[in-house]
C-alpha cells in the first residue's frame, strides 16, 4: 500500500527567506510519480512540481525545488525568496506509474505561512 | 489556458436528500476522478472513471455515491440521503492519459450537510 507522510502540521517563514517541506513515503512498487501540490485560502487544487521516481535529476520550477532521496523515500519541497503568495496548505502526494491505479494519495498537508 | 470547472463552488443540503455535484473535465481529457476533502483533514480519493465505466473506486465510495458522464462534457457526482459526516469538499479532476500525465484539479464545491 501507498503511505505519504508529512510531519510538519505547521511552518513558517519571512518573506525572501528559505523553507524547506518534509515529505516522506512508502510503496512497493519501483516506478512511481511524486507531487506537491498548493492550496491556498481559495481551497483550490494547484499542482506546484512533479518527480519522476526514475528520474535521479531533482525537478525544478522557477522558486520551487525539490529534494528527492529515492533510497530514502525522502522528497522535500524548498521554496526560496518566499511571497506571501506562498502562504497555503502544501501537500505531497504519490501515484503509482503504469499499474492498474492512478489514484493520488495525499499526506496530512503543511500550513506554510509567510510574513512579511 | 484550460481549466476543470465545477458547479456549484458552495451547496447546502438537508440531511437525507440527494445532491448532485457537477464538473466540467478538460475536454480532451479521458480519465476523470472525485477526490474528497473534509475541513482540515487530508485529500482522499473517491473514484476514477474511464471509458464511460468506473475504472477504481475507494472504500468510502459505496452505494451512496453513483458517477455519470451525462454527455460529451459533463462529469457528476451524486450522493444519495446525505449525512452530515458527507460535508466537505468535493474536488473534481481530469488529465489527458491515466498513467503518465498529472491531474488537474477543479476549484472544489463545498457541501455543507444540515
Amino acid at each position: 500500500a501507498q503511505t505519504v507522510t508529512q510531519s510538519q502540521p505547521e511552518m513558517s517563514v519571512q518573506e525572501a527567506e528559505t523553507v524547506t517541506l518534509s515529505c516522506t513515503y512508502d510503496t512497493s512498487e519501483s516506478n512511481y510519480y511524486l507531487f506537491w501540490y498548493k492550496q491556498p485560502p481559495s481551497r483550490q487544487m494547484i499542482l506546484v512540481i512533479r518527480q519522476e521516481a526514475y528520474k535521479q535529476q531533482n525537478a525544478t520550477e522557477n522558486r520551487f525545488s525539490v529534494n528527492f532521496q529515492k533510497a530514502a523515500k525522502s522528497f522535500s519541497l524548498k521554496i526560496s525568496d518566499s511571497q506571501l503568495g506562498d502562504t497555503a496548505m502544501y501537500f505531497c502526494a504519490s501515484r503509482h506509474y503504469g499499474g492498474a491505479t492512478n489514484k493520488l494519495i495525499f499526506g496530512t498537508g503543511t500550513l506554510l505561512a509567510v510574513q512579511p | 489556458e484550460p481549466e476543470v470547472t465545477q458547479t456549484p463552488s458552495h451547496q447546502v443540503t438537508q440531511m437525507g436528500q440527494e445532491v448532485i455535484l457537477r464538473c466540467v473535465p478538460i475536454s480532451n481529457h479521458l480519465y476523470f476522478y472525485w477526490y474528497r476533502q473534509i475541513l482540515g483533514q487530508k485529500v482522499e480519493f473517491l473514484v476514477s472513471f474511464y471509458n464511460n465505466e468506473i475504472s477504481e473506486k475507494s472504500e468510502i465510495f459505496d452505494d451512496q455515491f453513483s458517477v455519470e458522464r451525462p454527455d460529451g462534457s459533463n462529469f457528476t457526482l451524486k450522493i444519495r440521503s446525505t449525512k452530515l459526516e458527507d460535508s466537505a469538499m468535493y474536488f473534481c479532476a481530469s488529465s489527458h492519459r491515466g498513467r503518465n500525465t498529472e491531474a488537474f484539479f477543479g476549484q472544489g464545491t463545498r457541501l455543507t450537510v444540515v
